[in-house]
């Protein structure tokens, strides 16, 4: 299958900083790239979608001030929390995929520990 | 509002032995259908997909779809204590939403010695 990058696979920043977490799709090129969050024993809830070029779309009660999305290329996305806090705290994952209807890969994730 | 379920488990069979999962969907409209594997700290991989109604095999793995029930399973042959991971059922929106995936909660598959 094809390749996914995320970078870092994890993190620990102190409450107030900012958080970039890259993902690159290293043998495809990604239209389309998803950033989920995971918290123990739950399954993955849809953050936002990101087009290359255009804004992210973010999920109902995903603020979107917080977490800043860029797909500036067709290989390269980025996730920014911004003032994290320890609720932020969490397995975040990026994915990718080179057309709608086709599958998608995942990122190895972050994982996010805000102190 | 969108769903999919699936029963969380654990579902627990012997080395060797067929493990079946289910997962239903509400949305009609849904054009396509997945299934990640993901062991505890892991981010999930990708193990089927399927697009049209009947069976699909890979290896050990066989995806069923069944769009008029509005069911997809998959079934693991020969089970091995490696195939122990919980299993997530993902659907893809059709319409304005299209290509969206949507998660189950994953089944917690258990495969004993």
């Amino acid at each position: 299958g094809a390749v996914v990058s995320q970078h870092p696979s994890w993190v620990i920043c102190k409450s107030g900083t900012s958080v970039k977490i890259e993902c690159r799709s290293l043998d495809f090129q990604a239209t389309t790239m998803f950033w989920y969050r995971q918290f123990p024993k739950q399954s993955l809830m849809l953050m936002a979608t990101s087009n290359e070029g255009s804004k992210a779309t973010y999920e109902q009660g995903v603020e979107k001030d917080k977490f800043l999305i860029n797909h500036a290329s067709l290989t390269l996305s980025t996730l920014t929390v911004t003032s994290a806090h320890p609720e932020d705290s969490s397995f975040y994952i990026c994915s990718a995929r080179e057309d709608p209807n086709t599958e998608a890969f995942f990122g190895q994730g972050t994982r996010l520990t805000v102190v | 509002q969108k769903e999919v379920e699936q029963n969380s488990g654990p579902l627990s069979v012997p080395e060797g032995a067929i493990a079946s999962l289910n997962c239903t969907y509400s949305d009609r409209g849904s054009q396509s259908f997945f299934w990640y594997r993901q062991y505890s700290g892991k981010s999930p991989e990708l193990i089927m997909s399927i697009y049209s109604n009947g069976d699909k095999e890979d290896g050990r793995f066989t995806a069923q779809l069944n769009k008029a029930s509005q069911y997809v399973s998959l079934l693991i042959r020969d089970s091995q204590p490696s195939d122990s991971a919980t299993y997530l059922c993902a659907v893809g929106a059709g319409g304005t939403s299209y290509g969206k995936l949507t998660f189950g909660q994953g089944t917690i598959l258990t495969v004993h010695p």
